[in-house]
């Protein structure tokens, strides 16, 4: 299996721009989490579906992010307009999602996000 | 917001010695699960303890689990250069949404040749 896969790994771009994260998860896994990792404020969970519905979107700063799951093997996450603040890294992790087995969430190499 | 608190938030070792490090949650727990992240990468799961569950074992790594005292710990014996990385300890509320895990803040660990 190769694992939970994020594209692209490294982006850079100017204030204002929109931007998309992508994140392929595990096949078979019905959970999927995207994170933002900094060194403020450490590891945060923006949003996390179950069988491509969102659950919890409570970590979502703000209006300007918006993550989707189409369908199993797909989401993304949209940040529209980008801000300097918005720099950090951008992880997307999987879990089988069902009851009663482990939880243990498998994690991409994520994205590295910086915002001019 | 943050569930668990590692402690140390640092820690650097010589090869061969034990690591500790400790982790403090505040609410009640369905499971506690450690995780490493080497520099640069995503986290990669080590261990999960579940809330009735006192002590775990897997090769180097032996984690603990006290209920009582919302307190878990992690020891790595026998460590290795390899085993420079961050640690992180993840909780599963009684009350979460199936899945949903708060992660601290992290203890980064050096190990010296």
């Amino acid at each position: 299996d190769a694992g939970v896969i994020q594209s692209p790994r490294h982006e850079v771009t100017e204030m204002g721009q929109e931007v998309t994260l992508r994140c392929k998860p595990i096949s078979g896994h019905n959970s999927l989490f995207w994170y933002r990792q900094t060194m403020m404020r450490g590891l945060e969970l923006l949003i996390y579906f179950n069988n491509n519905v969102p659950i919890d979107d409570s970590g979502m700063p703000e209006d300007r992010f918006s993550a989707k799951m189409p369908n199993a093997s797909f989401s993304t996450l949209k940040i529209q307009p980008s801000e300097p603040r918005d720099s950090a890294v951008y992880f997307c992790a999987s879990s089988l999602g069902i009851a009663g087995a482990g939880d243990e969430q498998f994690f991409g190499p994520g994205t590295r996000l910086t915002v001019l | 917001s943050q569930q668990g608190e590692e402690d140390p938030q640092a820690l650097s070792i010589q090869e061969g010695e034990n690591a500790t490090m400790n982790c403090s949650y505040k609410t009640s727990i369905n499971n506690l699960q450690w995780y490493r992240q080497n520099s640069g990468r995503g986290l990669v799961h080590l261990i999960l303890i579940r809330s009735n569950e006192r002590e775990k074992h897997s090769g180097r790594l032996r984690v603990t689990l006290d209920t009582s005292k919302k307190s878990s710990s992690l020891l790595i014996t026998a460590s290795r250069a390899a085993d420079t990385a961050s640690y992180f300890c993840a909780t599963r509320g009684e009350t979460d949404s199936w899945g949903k895990l708060q992660f601290g803040a992290g203890t980064q660990v050096v190990v010296t040749p």
